[in-house]
């Protein structure tokens, strides 16, 4: 039971290349969602999926996308990646869409764009 | 917008010692939660305190929650080498809608020291 996975741990880009953050859960968790982490600011919510073809805008949706084909999957596009969007992104998963259920969280990839 | 803040950014201790952290909020919440994140790696869930409930212990971790003030407090009593790591408070507010939208403030860093 490996939790939620996410690939890469690191990952370096250039302003302007795309690329994809890579989640997995093998909990069968309904809810998934990305937040990223940046110094003195905590986690903000990027965006959010609450089940398999379903996914919403979190505070900070701009320049990501999101999709949900399957309940393991939820990948995070950076579409044109500008020195903003460096930071630490976590995945996390939870058994429900409802508040009261913990979740649980991916060791993160360490985006830097130049 | 950051829902949950902690008091204090830093905390430094003797091992043996109580560590009390504080949490405040802003708008009405369905429960908070209390996460640990030890340096490099993902946020770990600690203890969920419903608005209807005052405290709630877990092994050596007391949280109470006074939804009048719009505070909670998280202490780790007879704390440990092992506790060092930043501690996160996260709220569900009542405005989530269908999904959850947790909150996370930016943290304390508790330092224990051996």
């Amino acid at each position: 039971n490996a939790g939620v996975t996410q690939t890469p741990k690191f990952q370096v880009l250039k302003t302007g290349q795309s690329m994809t953050l890579q989640c997995a859960q093998d909990m069968n968790h309904e809810y998934m969602s990305w937040y990223r982490q940046d110094p003195g600011m905590g986690l903000r919510l990027i965006h959010y999926s609450v089940g398999a073809g379903i996914t919403d805008q979190g505070e900070v949706p701009n320049g990501y996308n999101v999709s949900r084909s399957t309940t393991e999957d939820f990948p995070l596009r950076l579409l044109s990646a500008a020195p903003s969007q460096t930071s630490v992104y976590f995945c996390a998963s939870s058994y429900s869409r409802q508040g009261d259920f913990p979740l649980h969280f991916g060791n993160g990839t360490r985006l830097t764009v130049t | 917008s950051q829902q949950g803040e902690e008091d204090p950014q830093a905390l430094s201790i003797q091992e043996g010692e109580n560590a009390t952290m504080n949490c405040s909020y802003k708008t009405s919440i369905n429960n908070l939660q209390w996460y640990r994140q030890n340096s490099g790696r993902g946020l770990v869930h600690l203890i969920l305190i419903r608005s209807n409930e005052r405290e709630k212990h877990s092994g050596r971790l007391r949280v109470t929650l006074d939804t009048s003030k719009k505070s909670s407090s998280l202490l780790i009593t007879a704390s440990r080498a092992a506790d060092t790591a930043s501690y996160f408070c996260a709220t569900d507010p009542i405005s989530s809608g269908s999904a959850r939208q947790l909150t996370f403030g930016s943290g304390t860093q508790l330092t224990v020291l051996p």
